[in-house]
């Protein structure tokens, strides 16, 4: 059964870059999957961050676009988010996860990564 | 982009009771939503997928339903586990997006 486990320093400085990686154990990782990262700011909702795919192509929310960078290493079973420029309102709980079979949901889920954007 | 909007933003019921959530799209997303379910400190739990199929796990007492644009989830009676916050979520269109969610609170 495969598992996800997020990891990454937990405080960013403002004008900064966060990195995240998520590392896929349990399972093929280099199959025919989208993977992907939502973020969830403290005591707000979902929002959608990119995915990508273990061909390497990716996509990203255009809200986002312009400071996302998704990446994977298929020597380390792991792939990795990084956002530059970050401010306070990226300050969230980052989730990686699968894209599901028929590219319709993400299951499963990483436990989770707090970023606090902060000097 | 589609949105998605969720309600009510907040529900009070007791354990028993049975409560439908609804999720709105902003234009058709056909049969393409997706239920989770998230507790405190948790990621997201995937409760229903293609609108109305359980994923695997799920206990019977949680169903979907809708297309197009309208999209219920309902639990038939409501267990004490199942007080959280609930969000749809639509990968028809690109982006993806999710509702702002429905959260569940004991009476």
């Amino acid at each position: 059964q495969v598992q996800l486990q997020g990891s990454g320093p937990g405080l960013v400085k403002p004008s900064g870059t966060l990195s995240l990686t998520c590392d896929v154990s349990g399972g093929s990782f280099s199959t025919s999957n989208w993977w992907t990262w939502v973020r969830q700011p403290p005591g707000e909702g979902l929002e959608w961050i990119g995915e990508i795919h273990h061909s390497g192509s990716t996509n990203y929310n255009p809200s986002l676009k312009s400071r996302v960078t998704m990446s994977l290493d298929k020597s380390k079973n792991q792939f990795s988010l990084k956002l530059n420029s970050v401010t306070a309102a990226d300050t969230a709980v980052y989730y990686c996860a699968r894209v599901g079979e028929t590219g319709y949901w993400f299951d499963p889920w990483g436990r989770g990564t707090l970023v606090t954007v902060s000097s | 982009e589609i949105v998605l909007t969720q309600s009510p933003a907040t529900l009070s019921l007791s354990p028993g009771e049975r409560v439908t959530l609804s999720c709105r799209a902003s234009q058709s997303v056909y049969s393409h939503v997706v239920w989770y379910q998230q507790k405190p400190g948790q990621a997201p739990r995937l409760l229903i997928y293609d609108a109305s199929n359980r994923a695997t796990g799920i206990p019977a007492r949680f169903s979907g339903s809708g297309s197009g644009t309208d999209f219920t989830l309902t639990i038939s009676s409501l267990e004490p586990e199942d007080f959280a916050v609930y969000y749809c979520l639509q990968r028809s269109n690109w982006p993806s997006t999710f509702g702002q969610g429905t959260r569940l609170e004991i009476k």
